[in-house]
Parts: C-alpha cells; structure tokens; sequence
C-alpha cells in the first residue's frame, strides 16, 4: 500500500530564516506530486506540483521553491522566511496513468515563522 | 476557477440530514470529496466522474450534474464522527490531475 511521509510535523522558525520541508512518498512509482499551504481557518492553496523529477510547476509567485530530485520526493524551501509563510503545509500524491487523479495527503507540517 | 461551495457552515444534531453543495463555472471532468477533521490532514471521500454513477458508502453518497457543473454530498443519520470541513475539488481534465478546492464547509454534529 502507498504512504507518504512528511517532516518535520512542527516548525517555529524565525522571520528572515531558509525553510526546508521534505516530502516522500512509498508503494507507488512516478506519482503526481502536490504542495499546498492553508492558513488557520482558510482553504487549501496550490502552491506547486510536479509531473516527474526535475518538473515543477508553480501556481502562486512567491518566496518559496520546490524540487523534486527523486521520483518520490518533493522538496519545499525558502531562502527567507516571512510572517506570512506561517501555515500548515500539506504534500499529496495522486496516481498517473488513471483518469481520476483522486488525491492523498500527507499528515502535514505546521509552520509558525516568528 | 475556484468552485463555490455552500453551505459555509452547518450544525447538526445527531441523526440529522445535511447537503454541502459544490458548484463551478467551468466545464467538470470529476468532482471529489474530501473531509479534514481539525488539526489533521485531509482524506478522501470519493470522487464522482463525468458520465458516472452516484457514488456512496455508508450513509455519505453524493451526486454530480454535468451540465450545471455541480455536485452534492449527502451525509444521512449524521454521527458525531461526520464533525469537520468538507472540500469538494474540481478536476477540469487539463492540466493533469490538478484540482480547484472549494473554501469548505464547517460540518458540526452535535450529541
């Protein structure tokens, strides 16, 4: 069966500070790669998704980047943090090769930039 | 692009019915569910396919109206575990497998 992993669960981090959070997936080989933020009370936003290693897609221009240097981890980073980076970020997964692209998440990463 | 969904919020007593509609502007290849429940990652429901059938399990099924691009989920007999934020995400068929989200709605059960 599939998992996907993320780390670190918690993260205070000051203002001005890099960010690096790690994704990793199992039991599925090129899966569709996804990074959303939601702040406290809001709704999920597409940061970045990736369709293979080295492809990435950005959605919203902002101070964060993302990687994928495996075929089953993505990579979300920052040179410099802003107050307004703090959220709960959310990695998931969806399958190739099917129509229906149905999404998995991963248990998230909750970030507050201090 | 975003679909809209309403209710914005719902407050159920136990046993109660409840619809959260999820409406879009664009033409719809699928609709899917998702229930996050407070401090925790999302899970998926069950995602309803263009020139599919109504898909359920449990007392949670939903439906989805290709010419007026809209769905609904029915959550029937509601139990206390029902309690959290639904999003309905859209997939146009264009850009491979990425989905709008709706804002939510606040699902709220009460004993």
């Amino acid at each position: 069966s599939q998992t996907i992993h993320q780390w670190p669960a918690t993260l205070v981090q000051p203002v001005g500070s890099p960010l690096s959070l790690e994704c990793t997936v199992e039991g599925t080989s090129n899966p569709n790669l996804y990074w959303y933020r939601q702040a406290a009370g809001r709704g999920l936003q597409l940061l970045f998704y990736s369709v293979g290693i080295g492809q990435i897609s950005s959605e919203v221009p902002q101070n964060l980047s993302a990687s994928r240097p495996q075929d089953r981890q993505f990579i979300l980073s920052s040179k410099k943090l802003l107050l307004s980076d703090s959220g709960f970020y959310l990695c998931a997964w969806s399958g190739t090769g099917t129509i229906s692209y149905e999404q998995y998440f991963g248990p998230g990463t909750r970030l507050t930039v201090t | 692009q975003q679909p809209v969904q309403s209710p914005q919020a719902v407050i159920l007593r136990e046993g109660e019915d409840a619809v959260i509609n999820c409406s879009s502007s664009k033409a719809l290849y699928s609709v899917h569910w998702y229930r996050q429940k407070h401090g925790e990652a999302p899970v998926f429901l069950m995602i309803l396919l263009k020139g599919g059938e109504q898909k359920g399990h449990d007392k949670i099924s939903a439906s989805f109206n290709e010419k007026k691009q809209q769905s609904s989920l029915y959550l029937t007999a509601s139990q206390l575990s029902y309690s959290g934020t639904y999003f309905c995400g859209t997939y146009r068929g264009s850009t491979l497998g990425r989905l709008y989200f709706g804002r939510g709605t606040q699902l709220t059960v009460w004993p």
